[in-house]
């Protein structure tokens, strides 16, 4: 499978701030991104797909504005949580996929967020 | 009907033994059930996968089955390991719309007692 990393692992800021969490699929061109986010010992809760080039869909209730998603290239797409509060303290995972056979996406392994 | 619901929350299994996890669905769009395991502080990785033209994958001692009539799926874990303890998600979705969406399970918490 595809091999997925992201930058920082884990982050910790202060409320108001802005943070942003790199996702870089290291051997495989990501026509599609996704993003996710968990809260502990629940399930992954989908964010956003993102297409290279074009705007990413956002779910019902994730707001775009707080969420900012850009997918600048086949191989990177970045997460920006603007303005964040202790609320948006979650882990957060992105997944590529594009060209399989059964277009599989293979998971990034995580970044901790701690808002303070 | 986008959900997909999965049993049992958590589940013991002694070493050796055989680990067996549940998931329904009701969209028969569906056609891509994936099983996801996931070491805690870890992103998940995809474990198996199967399409609903056949009614069984096994690879090593993992095992999906899969009811298209009951809309229903199952993964077994054979010879279970203490390795084993992880968390497990099934998913699905269809392939080629809306990018391939997974839909997640709950979650299954496997802890295999040596």
């Amino acid at each position: 499978g595809a091999v997925v990393s992201q930058h920082p692992s884990r982050v910790i800021c202060k409320s108001g701030t802005s943070v942003k969490i790199e996702c870089r699929s290291l051997d495989f061109q990501a026509t599609t991104m996704f993003w996710y986010r968990q809260f502990p010992k629940q399930s992954l809760m989908l964010m956003a797909t993102s297409n290279e080039g074009s705007k990413a869909t956002y779910e019902q209730g994730v707001e775009k504005d707080k969420f900012l998603i850009n997918h600048a290239s086949l191989t990177l797409s970045t997460l920006t949580v603007t303005s964040a509060h202790p609320e948006d303290s979650s882990f957060y995972i992105c997944s590529v996929s594009g060209g399989t056979p059964y277009n599989e996406q293979f998971f990034g392994p995580g970044t901790r967020l701690t808002v303070l | 009907q986008q959900q997909v619901k999965q049993s049992p929350q958590s589940l013991i299994v002694q070493k050796g033994g055989i680990s067996i996890i549940n998931c329904a669905y009701e969209n028969t769009a569906f056609d891509y059930f994936p099983w996801y395991q996931q070491f805690p502080g870890k992103g998940p990785a995809l474990l198996i996968a199967i399409r609903p033209d056949v009614s069984e994958k096994k690879e090593g001692r993992f095992t999906i089955s899969f009811n298209k009539s009951a809309k229903q799926f199952s993964l077994h874990i054979m010879d279970s390991q203490p390795g084993d303890s992880a968390t497990y998600f099934c998913a699905a979705s269809t392939l080629y719309n809306q990018g391939g969406k997974l839909i997640f399970g709950q979650g299954t918490e496997l802890s295999v007692k040596p």
